[in-house]
Order: structure tokens, then sequence, then C-alpha cells
């Protein structure tokens, strides 16, 4: 089974500019997740979809980061400008639960970003 | 607030020796609580997780947790680290009402030969 697919793995850019993420997750997963994970921190949630609508997006910083998923398979999640601090990894986690029953979530390698 | 408290940050065995990470919660209610281990260079992946019943249980590569509900603790053991138990390992957790994961600030382990 492919697992869930991210793209680019690295990215540098400088602040102001803006960047994307793509992310393609396990084929039949309702759910996707979008984290931020900072150096020496644990993830931090920063959208969540159920199948194409939005279930919690209360911690993306909605100034500047954008997420959405068309068609309620892939997600791109975009940061325009970037800021020094929004250097961290981009994981995307996808899960094949429906609402009101918890499951495993299955994560993707990453996309490190890091804004000079 | 909700959160997930990870005590210790980094950890360094000699192979052989017994670990056990410790892992505190505070939630009201009920939750579901996993262990993730992230070796070097890959992605996140599932040790273990509990939602109900035998507050022991068991995942791969021979670690286990246990659930005290009384003490919001939800600690990762294994009696014999190897050296290809280093890596980073996170506690999370979520409720009932939601499924996004709250994380814990992750342990970095590192397994001398």
């Amino acid at each position: 089974e492919a697992g869930v697919a991210q793209s680019p793995r690295y990215k540098i850019i400088e602040k102001r500019q803006s960047v994307a993420f793509w992310c393609n997750p396990i084929s039949g997963h309702a759910t996707l997740y979008w984290y931020q994970q900072i150096l020496g921190q644990g993830p931090k949630l920063l959208i969540q979809f159920q199948n194409n609508g939005v279930v919690d997006d209360s911690q993306l910083p909605k100034d500047r980061f954008s997420a959405e998923r068309l068609k309620g398979v892939d997600s791109t999640l975009k940061i325009q400008p970037a800021k020094l601090e929004d250097s961290a990894v981009y994981l995307c986690a996808s899960s094949l639960d429906s609402w009101g029953r918890p499951g495993e979530l299955f994560f993707g390698e990453g996309s490190r970003l890091t804004v000079l | 607030a909700q959160s997930v408290s990870q005590h210790n940050h980094h950890v360094i065995l000699s192979e052989a020796a017994s670990l056990e990470l410790g892992c505190n919660y505070s939630y009201g209610g009920t939750v579901n609580l996993f262990w993730y281990v992230q070796y070097p260079g890959q992605h996140l992946q599932l040790l273990l997780k509990y939602f109900s019943g035998d507050p022991l249980v068991k995942g791969i590569k021979g670690f286990e947790a246990e659930f005290i509900k009384s003490k919001f603790s939800f600690n990762l053991r294994k009696p014999s680290v190897q050296w290809s138990d280093t890596a980073e390992y996170f506690c999370a957790v979520n409720v009932d009402s939601g499924y996004a994961l709250n994380f814990g600030k992750g342990t970095s382990l590192l397994v001398t030969p």
C-alpha cells in the first residue's frame, strides 16, 4: 500500500516569498491533516479536513497560510508571505476514520522549509 | 488548557538498559492515547495506541505502555533497548469529539553500543 506522499521534500525561500506544499493521502482515507513541526517541538496541527470540508483550522495563521482539498483527495498548503518563524517541517497525515471513530494517523515524510 | 507533557527531552541509555518515557496529559473526559516514533530520516510511525480496555498495551518492537487514568499518564516502556531504538518518541492524545492528535514535545533517545 502506498503511503502518504508529500512534495517537495526541501524548500529554501527568502522571507516575504511564497511557497506551496502538496500532499496525496493514502487512497480511501477520508481525513487529512497538515501539521507544523518546528525544530525541538512536537507536531502542531494547522488544519484538518474531512473529505473536502474543513473540520478544524483554529491554529492556522489565516493571514498568511491557506490550505485546500478541492476534490477530497490531495491537498495543498500555501504560505504567502513567508516569515522567518515559518521555518519548520510541514507534515501531512491521513486517517481512514469516519466521524465518531478515532483512528491511526499515517504520516508522510514531510516538507522541510527554510526561510532566510 | 489541554496539553501533553513529556518529561524527558533527551535520554541516553546503553544497550540492554530498560527504558521508561513519561507522558502526562491534561484532558477531561475520555481520551485516546498514542505513542509515535520517528527514526532518523524517516516519517512518524505508530508504536502503540490505547482506546479502551486493558490499560497495558503492547506495541511493535517490544514496546508497551500503561494507561493510568488516576495519574493522567501513559508511560512508554521497553525492558531492554537496542541501538536501533535510537529515535525521537512522541506521545499524543485526542478526545472523542475530535480526531486531530495533540502531540507532546518529544523525547530524543540515544542508545549507545
